[in-house]
């Protein structure tokens, strides 16, 4: 079954640039109509969404995150990244990685997410 | 803020019926999905489109829009339906937007 996993580092210094990459298994990145998203839930808060990028690499950003974020994928490695630059203490969330589908039979939805990893800005 | 809102909290007894809702203008054009969050755990996709459930979801969780209103209905609750519920869609601009979540105890 598709799977997905984030990766890295889980404590980042304030004003540095947090990382993430999120590898897909049983699926490509490359299949028409999905799009792969970052989802960020900050401790006891909601949902937010980060962004989210097409196979060819056109990315939509969050407008409160967009001077700040990019989101990239790597077809070759079945594998897209999330880039947070200049980080502060309010960005300590979960981190989520999700497959998007925008086919007539899923309707724009979010239908797989990966099991999330905590990130903390501390230094 | 997010442009599509959610009651914070509602309550059901065990085997009743319980309506969950998201309010914003942009359902009046775009389609919203729901999603589950258990305590320490991913969300979940449960409802999209007009009313479609993903494999493995009870068909007791149910949905519908009216203008700009999105339920999920949980007919008969269980015990572990008890979780957060969030709504997603677009906003105005039509960027993907979470609703505030609605935190759901089975009493």
């Amino acid at each position: 079954q598709v799977q997905l996993q984030e990766s890295g580092p889980g404590l980042v210094k304030p004003s540095e640039t947090l990382s993430l990459t999120c590898t897909v298994s049983g699926d490509s990145i490359s299949r028409d109509y999905y799009y792969w998203g970052w989802i960020r839930q900050s401790p006891g808060k909601g949902l937010e969404w980060m962004g989210t990028v097409y196979k060819s690499g056109s990315p939509n950003y969050s407008p409160s995150l967009k001077s700040r974020v990019t989101i990239s994928v790597d077809t070759s490695k079945n594998h897209f990244s999330l880039n947070l630059t200049s980080v502060i203490a309010a960005d300590t969330a979960v981190y989520y990685c999700a497959r998007f589908c925008s086919t007539n039979t899923c309707y724009e939805a979010f239908d797989i997410w990966g099991q999330g990893t905590m990130v903390t800005v501390s230094s | 803020s997010s442009e599509l809102t959610q009651d914070p909290a509602v309550s059901v007894a065990l085997g009743q019926t319980v309506r969950i809702t998201c309010q914003g203008d942009s359902l009046r054009s775009y389609y919203v999905s729901w999603y589950q969050q258990r305590p320490g755990q991913a969300p979940v996709l449960v409802l999209h489109g007009y009313n479609k459930r993903p494999s493995g979801i009870p068909d007791r969780f149910s949905g519908s829009t009216s203008g700009n209103t999105g339920s999920l209905t949980i007919t008969g609750a269980q015990a572990e339906d008890e979780a957060d519920y969030y709504c997603h869609s677009r906003d105005s601009s039509g960027n993907r937007v979470f609703g505030g979540g609605t935190k759901l105890t089975v009493l």
